[in-house]
């Protein structure tokens, strides 16, 4: 099992360039997260999907857009980046009955 | 909505030595009290959680304390070893939910 994977790991734009940053698990979760990370600020939570084919804003939704695209993958995409998106951004999937969420390695983005 | 505040920042400590970190909540109807740790480019993990109904919760070195009444529940980390140095994420949210609110993390590190 692989987990949660994404792609690319380190990615850098120039304002108002797009992107979209790829997430799939592999481990037949039904839940799907994005966070970003910034110092000082903890986990954010951007777009969250409870299940295949639905999605929900989370704290910090601005500027982003996602798609569940099937159970597996979950994109965040960034459609006029911003220096302010400069961030880590992390994927995360939970089993419906569960409590635990599960990580991916996280996406460094630079906005320039 | 959800505010979590975690304190320390930073935490120092000696390996062998005890280690503790606060966080406090707003929302009395968070239930559910995760403890995240995050390794250098990796994504979190879960280490230990606790639910409202619990008062305290131990997993080797590990424990959680909760205080429902004063709303702050802390992590304490015994015998602390090299391998202890991460960041710490508290978070809280209703058990099962999709929100989960993280507190803004610390840096444990354990001089040997």
């Amino acid at each position: 099992n692989a987990g949660v994977t994404q792609t690319p790991k380190f990615q850098v734009l120039k304002t108002g360039q797009s992107m979209t940053l790829q997430c799939a698990q592999d481990m037949n979760h039904n839940s799907m997260y994005w966070y970003r990370q910034d110092p000082g600020m903890g986990l954010r939570l951007i777009y969250y999907s409870a299940s295949e084919g639905t999605t929900d804003k989370g704290e910090v939704p601005n500027g982003y857009n996602v798609s569940r695209l099937n159970k597996r993958e979950f994109s965040l995409r960034l459609e006029s980046a911003a220096p302010s998106q400069t961030s880590v951004y992390f994927c995360a999937s939970r089993w419906q009955a569960g409590r635990e969420q599960f990580f991916g390695p996280g996406t460094r983005l630079t906005v320039l | 909505g959800e505010n979590v505040e975690q304190h320390p920042s930073t935490l120092s400590v000696q390996e062998g030595d005890s280690a503790v970190i606060k966080c406090t909540y707003s929302d009395s109807a968070s239930n559910y009290f995760p403890w995240y740790k995050q390794e250098l480019g990796k994504g979190s993990q879960l280490i230990i959680d606790i639910r409202s109904n619990v008062g305290e919760k131990k997993d080797q070195r590990i424990a959680v304390t909760l205080n429902k009444t004063a709303k702050h529940f802390s992590l304490h980390i015994t015998e602390t070893q090299p391998e202890d140095s991460a960041v710490y994420f508290c978070a809280a949210g209703v058990e099962y939910g999709n929100k989960l609110v993280f507190g803004a993390g610390t840096i444990l590190r354990v001089k040997s």
